[in-house]
């Protein structure tokens, strides 16, 4: 597809599991961000890559949390043993120049997480 | 560190009236700011954004906000509301790194027939 792609779109978890989170970002833009909304809030940074390397992951809440982007392309977010406070929708954004250098972000639909 | 406060989580207005979101910025001049819109059930999406060019920014769906330094502003207007912009409105800058925008509360706009 032509924009950035979630998946799963909704994923609900029982608390202690390990989740996954995927995103296909924008044919050739390098730069890839994963950002988490929680009701009411906007949405707050986790993570940024440049290519495969993560360049920022200043945002990221502990370390239950991981994301990978192997290849420079699809990303994917890992959270090992759930709380119920990790349920928000996930969001990925992709874009083809830094933030700092006007860089526009596109944003996929977000992966809703519940965990119970 | 960067940061945006939108005052009001919630906008009501007619259709047919003026749109005035609110966004303030801190207090240490940002080199961009930018207006995201998010519609029911979408991702986000840019609306405008401004990079020092000019003050006064003109975004899609006949938005624009303008740059006040004086007043650490960047509010969004709107001549005339339709009923299809009814949306959740962020206002962004990028962090102390450049790495990674920073985004407000959010304002809920509603649109009344």
């Amino acid at each position: 597809g032509a924009g950035v792609s979630q998946t799963p779109s909704n994923k609900v978890t029982e608390k202690g599991k390990y989740v996954e989170l995927r995103c296909d970002p924008i044919s050739g833009h390098t730069a890839l961000y994963w950002y988490r909304q929680s009701l009411g809030q906007g949405p707050e940074f986790l993570i940024y890559f440049q290519g495969t390397g993560a360049a920022d992951d200043s945002g990221l809440p502990n370390d239950r949390f991981f994301a990978v982007r192997p290849e420079g392309s699809v990303s994917t977010l890992k959270i090992q043993r759930t709380e119920r406070g990790d349920s928000a929708v996930y969001l990925c954004a992709s874009s083809l120049e830094r933030v700092d250098n006007t860089g526009e972000l596109f944003f996929g639909e977000g992966s809703r997480l519940t965990v119970l | 560190a960067q940061s945006v406060t939108q005052l009001g989580s919630h906008v009501s207005v007619s259709e047919g009236a003026l749109v005035l979101l609110r966004c303030n910025y801190s207090s240490s001049v940002p080199p961009y700011l930018f207006w995201y819109v998010q519609y029911p059930n979408q991702g986000l999406q840019l609306l405008l954004k401004y990079t020092s060019a000019a003050t006064l920014v003109k975004g899609i769906n006949g938005f624009e906000a303008e740059f006040k330094k004086s007043e650490t502003s960047f509010h969004l207007t709107k001549p005339s509301a339709h009923m299809s912009d009814a949306a959740e409105y962020f206002c962004a800058v990028p962090n102390q790194a450049g790495t990674a925008l920073i985004f407000g509360k959010g304002t809920t706009l509603s649109v009344s027939s």
